[in-house]
């Protein structure tokens, strides 16, 4: 079974880069039938789609984080990462990572980590 | 961006009750649509894919139903397990958007 777990800091300054790896365990990054996201969720509202990365390394983002953001993939390690440079309060939010199985929306889920900014 | 627009934005419901959310498109998504749970402190669980199909797991309590622009998340008969928050979202492009949600709470 599919498993994904997201690591990185609880805690960024303000303008500094948030950075969060997504490690897949259960099964291979590389498989062309699947694509890798990343999400949010502000505290008490609702699910923003950050991007998305193919096992290809092709990337895919939200049109108000295009400036900020960068997905990658690592198939060597069956991880992906998310950076979001100069990040204000406004980035505080759970962070999850997904798979987006072809057809299937995203049918699996990192169980997500909270990231505050703040000084 | 497409936008999807949920409504209502929060439900009031006894158990046993026939619950339906409702979901629109700005523009023609087909059928490229998936519906989540979401329980409070918890990822977010797909229910229903490419519309209308159940996932893996998902009691048969749960339907969804619609095509283009408007569909439908049926739940037949609300269990305590399903007051939680549901999300609607499409993928017919990579860039995808999500409704704003709907909080199923006890009446």
């Amino acid at each position: 079974q599919l498993h994904l777990q997201e690591s990185g800091p609880g805690l960024v300054k303000p303008l500094e880069t948030l950075s969060l790896t997504c490690t897949v365990s259960g099964g291979s990054i590389s498989g062309s039938t699947s694509n890798w996201v990343w999400l949010r969720q502000p505290p008490e509202k609702g699910l923003e789609w950050i991007g998305t990365v193919q096992y290809s390394g092709t990337t895919y983002y939200t049109s108000s984080l295009t400036s900020r953001v960068l997905i990658s993939v690592d198939t060597s390690t069956n991880h992906f990462s998310l950076r979001l440079t100069s990040v204000t309060a406004a980035d505080t939010a759970v962070y999850y990572c997904a798979r987006h199985l072809q057809d299937f929306g995203a049918d699996s889920w990192g169980q997500g980590t909270l990231v505050t900014v703040s000084s | 961006d497409i936008q999807m627009t949920q409504s209502p934005s929060t439900l009031s419901a006894f158990v046993g009750d026939r619950v339906t959310i409702t979901c629109r498109a700005s523009q023609s998504i087909t059928s490229w649509l998936a519906w989540y749970q979401q329980q409070p402190g918890k990822a977010p669980k797909l229910l229903i894919y490419m519309a209308s199909n159940l996932a893996i797991g998902v009691p048969s309590r749960f339907s969804g139903s619609g095509s283009g622009t408007e569909f439908t998340l049926t739940i037949s008969s609300l269990q305590p397990d399903d007051f939680a928050t549901y999300y609607c979202q499409h993928y017919h492009t990579p860039f995808w958007t999500f409704g704003q949600g709907t909080k199923v709470e006890v009446k």
